[in-house]
């Protein structure tokens, strides 16, 4: 049983370059979610899904993309990445909204130079 | 508005001391959940503990106790004689029990605590 899984582990882009952070859970949970860990910030929203084909806004969406087609997977798209954007982005699923705890992936340290 | 607040930024013991971390949340939500997570040094989320609204019981899972009072919007974490290996940043989280933003958490800041030998 893997859990959650996000790849890569570690990034580095370039400026104005796009990319996808992989997530799949194997779970069979209802909602997943970004998160993205700034220092002395916490962990923040980006958008969430409560199931497949549902997503929504968190409190930090801008400059970031998702879908979700599959129960199974929430890719994360940054469409033109920013120095902004550097962090450590963690993808996390739970069973459903009745307060049962997250799971969460290892986290992708993200370097936008 | 939900929030979370951990006042505590960092922590330092030495170890076999006993360390209270504390945390604060606003909700105007009836039912709602808390957590706790940790954070080691390698960098993955634990999840340590989850208290619904509906249940103040203290819970004590060997030198963690966690204590939940509503009247003060509290739901603190105390390691007792702590030890290097509890050195980490630890978050408090909330979730609310209904309405579209279900499953979403929000985190306190964090409190780093390190242990010294």
């Amino acid at each position: 049983n893997a859990g959650v899984t996000q790849t890569p582990k570690f990034q580095v882009l370039k400026t104005g370059q796009s990319m996808t952070l992989q997530c799949a859970q194997d779970m069979n949970h209802e909602y997943m979610s970004w998160y993205r860990q700034d220092p002395g910030m916490g962990l923040r929203l980006i958008h969430y899904s409560v199931g497949a084909g549902i997503t929504d806004q968190g409190e930090v969406p801008n400059g970031y993309n998702v879908s979700r087609s599959t129960t199974e997977d929430f890719p994360l798209r940054l469409l033109s990445a920013a120095p902004s954007q550097t962090s450590v982005y963690f993808c996390a699923s739970i069973l459903d909204g009745m307060g049962t705890e997250a799971f969460f992936g290892q986290g992708t340290r993200l370097t936008v130079v | 508005a939900q929030k979370v607040t951990q006042a505590q930024t960092e922590i330092s013991v030495v170890e076999k001391e006993d360390v209270t971390l504390d945390c604060v949340y606003e909700t105007r939500d009836t039912t709602y959940y808390l957590f706790w997570y940790k954070q080691p040094p390698s960098g993955e989320l634990v999840f340590l503990i989850r208290r619904n609204s509906f249940d103040e019981q203290n819970e004590i899972s060997g030198r963690y106790s966690w204590n939940f009072q509503k009247s003060t919007s509290s739901f603190n974490f105390t390691i007792t004689a702590s030890q290097v290996v509890d050195s980490a940043v630890y978050f408090c989280a909330l979730n609310r029990g209904y309405g579209g933003s279900q499953g979403n958490l929000i985190f306190g800041k964090g409190t780093k605590l390190s242990v010294k030998p």
